[in-house]
């Protein structure tokens, strides 16, 4: 079946812009993760979903970040007024429920680049 | 504060021979760790786990050993194959927090044929 899918797999804006990153999870998943992963380092949790609720959002860096999930399924990670800072690749999982035992599937991210 | 540490950015091995690859924590809290595998311009795999309560499971030719007095592990390798060329993340949950995974900065392992 299908597997996690991300739209762009790459942007490029401008400082200052404003950003949509998006997230189709595995059908029937109802948890949903997105993660940060800059360069040399490891993916950084940002926001868990369980259905359409942010469970967690404390990896957010700060409020220009912003995530929904409006019907259980596809997510969006929204980033206003970019900074050149926010340049990284921008991971999404999903999982069939929440927990550790519950394998994180992870899409190929989208790789964002702000000039 | 890196919580999940992966000391060596990079493992060259022969093929056949074993690889290794080793991960500290400290936050004492974390009961669950798990090994992602990961090639360029896609997604982590998931490779194998292992609960704290145990301290060897293994998977074919992947094995992870738990030394919870140490705070550390390491995944196995045997035998390597030129197609385990990839970056492995160790990652760990716990703690109340238990679906957030913590990675560490991973290891890029290379198997030379």
């Amino acid at each position: 079946g299908a597997g996690v899918s991300q739209t762009p797999s790459n942007k490029v804006t401008e400082k200052g812009k404003y950003v949509e990153l998006r997230c189709d999870p595995i059908s029937g998943h109802t948890a949903l993760y997105w993660y940060r992963q800059s360069l040399g380092q490891g993916p950084e949790f940002l926001i868990y979903f369980q259905g359409t609720g942010a469970a967690d959002d404390s990896g957010l860096p700060n409020d220009r970040f912003f995530a929904v999930r409006p019907e259980g399924s596809v997510s969006t990670l929204k980033i206003q007024r970019t900074e050149r800072g926010d340049s990284a690749v921008y991971l999404c999982a999903s999982s069939s429920r929440g927990g550790p035992y519950n394998e994180q599937f992870f899409g190929p991210g989208t790789r964002l680049t702000v000039l | 504060d890196q919580q999940v540490k992966q000391n060596s950015p990079s493992l060259s091995v022969q093929e056949g021979r074993i690889s290794i690859l080793n991960c500290d924590y400290t936050n004492s809290m974390f009961d669950y760790f798990l090994w992602y595998k990961k090639y360029p311009a896609e997604g982590p795999t998931f490779l194998i786990s292992i609960s704290s309560i145990k301290d060897k499971n293994e998977d074919g030719r992947f094995t992870v050993f738990l030394n919870k007095s140490a705070k550390h592990l390491s995944l196995h390798i045997v035998p390597s194959q030129p197609g385990d060329s990839a970056v492995y993340f160790c990652a760990a949950s716990g703690g109340g927090s238990n679906y957030k995974l913590t990675f560490g900065k991973g290891t890029l392992l290379t198997v030379n044929p």
